[in-house]
């Protein structure tokens, strides 16, 4: 399984782009990167997944450049409630679709 | 879509007895389902791999006798703690991958486990 690196925490304020870089630089050729949002005592939640450059949905911009050694998640204009342990993973058809979940990046929104 | 439901949410058992997790995929097939465990302020340990029709896969350093799992159907995948102690209290988590290989896995609220 791609190991990944990513920030242990991160803080912002309301109304602020938040941005989150994650490093995978053994991610295999099938692999997808997805990132999963995740509040105490929950489930994670999935937010976004892209194969290469850029994807765009209702919450996030995912960026991944041409390497795909890397990748950033962007949270647009966060609020209080985007106060979370967000997670990097990178899995696909090579590992029988295991995902390896890292320490994940706490972001801490403040008012 | 993508709904994964896991019951029950939360349970209290006394030690050596035996506790049941069931999780669902509500509105799609999943061909394979995935346990997970967390600890307080850690992050998600997978510890086995569901097939539907087959023996589940463990990691390493999962007893496949401690946690039985069953994968009945396409929609609904069990694990049972057997003979629990306190040491395994913890928050179960599963997880339910439809089986394209854009897609993702979706996961299930979680049950919290706690023995005496």
């Amino acid at each position: 399984l791609a190991k990944t690196t990513q920030p242990i925490s991160m803080d912002s304020y309301e109304g602020q782009e938040v941005n989150i870089t994650c490093s995978h630089n053994n991610i295999a050729t099938n692999d997808y990167i997805t990132w999963y949002q995740q509040f105490p005592s929950q489930g994670p939640r999935f937010i976004i997944q892209g194969y290469k450059t850029k994807v765009t949905n209702e919450v996030a911009s995912l960026f991944i450049p041409a390497d795909r050694k890397s990748s950033t998640l962007s949270l647009p204009r966060v609020s209080l409630s985007d106060t979370a342990v967000y997670y990097c993973l990178v899995g696909g058809g090579s590992n029988d679709y295991k995902l390896s979940f890292g320490a994940g990046t706490t972001v801490t929104v403040r008012a | 879509g993508a709904v994964v439901s896991q019951h029950p949410s939360w349970v209290i058992c006394k030690s050596g007895t035996s506790v049941k997790i069931e999780c669902r995929s509500l509105d799609f097939q999943a061909t394979t389902m995935f346990w997970y465990r967390q600890f307080p302020k850690q992050s998600l340990m997978l510890m086995a791999t569901s097939n539907e029709g087959s023996k589940a896969t463990y990691e390493q350093g999962v007893e496949k006798d401690k946690f039985l799992i069953n994968h009945a159907s396409l929609t609904l995948s069990t694990l049972t703690v057997t003979s629990a102690h306190p040491e395994d209290s913890s928050f179960y988590i599963c997880s339910a991958y439809p089986g394209l290989a854009e897609e993702t896995q979706y996961f299930g609220p979680g049950t919290r486990l706690l023995v005496l």
